[in-house]
């Protein structure tokens, strides 16, 4: 198995809404990652989770609150975000958070704020 | 600072050659990474260089010089399935488990 699953695929939410992105990878990696892409534009690394704890917060704001329940799961939790946050949410995993490691990205969950 | 740059788009016809360039400034080096993304699909990877040279897979190779900074995805035999965009990535040093990306090349395969 060497899937990263994100759910859900799309979502709408306005700016007063309280909703989670969820990801969840079996292929036993302990660094799991959100990156968020503009269109047209790179990803850019928002968090990263090493064997379960938040290790990289590239200055997030806080209306992002990322989640590790275990090492299979990442959430990504939104309240009272901005029509500017709209953008495709990508997460990614890797075996280890090292200085080496191919990135297996999720499907992405494309998020619209109204 | 973290630097990486690649042509923003190429178009190339069918069954030819096409070569992205990307070349970088990062503070240290720990690797470099091609993903394809097709539009509104998620990254996919293709190849990593760690070492000076050329790495060969199918249809499409990769080559690294690091004293020059410099990479390029040779993609041979285009099919139209390969347009996408491709994103040059570097892991660096000092940035303990980020991966710094490119903006992308847009690559157009035309009939």
């Amino acid at each position: 198995d060497t899937e990263v699953t994100q759910t859900p695929k799309h979502l709408v939410m306005g700016m007063t809404n309280k909703k989670s992105l969820k990801c969840e990878q079996h292929m036993g990696h302990r660094a799991m990652y959100w990156y968020k892409q503009k269109a047209k534009k790179p990803p850019e690394l928002m968090f990263v989770y090493s064997y379960e704890k938040l290790s990289i917060n590239e200055s997030v704001p806080s209306r992002f609150s990322p989640e590790c329940p275990n090492s299979s799961l990442l959430n990504l939790h939104l309240h009272a975000l901005q029509p500017e946050d709209s953008a495709l949410y990508l997460c990614a995993s890797s075996q280890s958070a090292g200085a080496t490691g191919e990135l297996f990205f999720g499907e992405g969950s494309r998020l619209t704020v109204l | 600072g973290q630097n990486i740059d690649q042509p923003t788009e190429m178009t190339a016809t069918e069954g030819a050659i096409v070569q992205i360039n990307c070349t970088y400034q990062t503070s240290g080096f720990n690797g470099l990474f091609w993903y394809q993304q097709h539009a509104g699909e998620a990254p996919t990877f293709l190849s990593y260089n760690v070492l000076d040279g050329l790495e060969e897979k199918g249809r499409f190779s990769s080559f690294l010089s690091r004293s020059k900074g410099y990479s390029y995805l040779l993609l041979k035999e285009l099919q139209m399935k390969d347009s996408a965009s491709y994103l040059c990535a570097v892991s660096p040093t000092d940035s303990w488990g980020k991966l710094q990306f490119g903006a992308g090349t847009q690559v157009v395969v035309t009939p």
